[in-house]
């Protein structure tokens, strides 16, 4: 079984640009979620989506953060513009259902803000 | 948000010895987690634990709920190279009314051949 897909791997850009993170997740799996992890510390969830819709933002920026799963499947999320403090890993992690002990990580995205 | 104290933050040890670590809370918590993550990688769930005083092994690895529901640990024995990682405790919390894993900032552990 093919685990969470995370695209690009690395990401280089200049604070006030944009970026985007795009997420597949595991075959099936109706939850997704988005989560920072700045060095030196555990992940932070940003945003969850059961299906195509968003379970809890409360802890995503919304004033630069966005993200979106159209069809229930894929996720992107996007950051504009982006803050030297935005440098971190940006995993993605899928599970079937809202279970705590069922949540797959993808390898992340690391970026870094110059 | 919650805070999950590790410790220690780090760790050498020598191929073939045993490892402790901890995780501790000032809030209650119904469920503890241990995760690894490797280099470039997302975290892996190593153990989960669900009730308090409960003792759980996945090989080499045993982790423990502790009684007052405030703490757990993680313990490694005969430690080998591919142990080297961060290990993450983490646990569901509420804070603004909905319920959200939370993460400690990690041990990383480091095992000299």
């Amino acid at each position: 079984e093919a685990g969470v897909a995370q695209s690009p791997r690395y990401k280089i850009i200049e604070k006030r640009q944009s970026v985007a993170f795009w997420c597949n997740p595991i075959s099936g799996h109706a939850t997704l979620y988005w989560y920072q992890q700045i060095l030196g510390q555990g992940p932070k969830l940003l945003i969850q989506f059961q299906n195509n819709g968003v379970v809890d933002d409360s802890q995503l920026p919304k004033d630069r953060f966005s993200a979106e799963r159209l069809k229930g499947v894929d996720s992107t999320l996007k950051i504009q513009p982006a803050k030297l403090e935005d440098s971190a890993v940006y995993l993605c992690a899928s599970s079937p259902r809202v279970r705590w002990d069922e949540q797959y990580f993808g390898p992340g995205t690391r970026l870094t803000v110059t | 948000g919650q805070q999950l104290n590790q410790s220690p933050q780090s760790m050498f040890i020598q191929e073939g010895e045993d490892v402790s670590m901890n995780c501790t809370s000032s809030s209650i918590f119904n469920t503890w987690l241990w995760y690894k993550q490797d280099p470039g990688e997302g975290p892996v769930l190593l153990i989960a634990l669900y009730k308090a005083g409960e003792l759980t092994s996945n090989g080499r690895l045993t982790a423990q709920f502790g009684i007052t529901r405030k703490d757990s640990f993680l313990n490694i024995s005969a430690s080998i190279p591919s142990d080297v990682g961060i290990y993450f405790c983490a646990g569901p919390y509420s804070g603004a009314g909905s319920y959200q894993l939370t993460f400690g900032k990690g041990t990383k552990l480091s095992v000299i051949p």
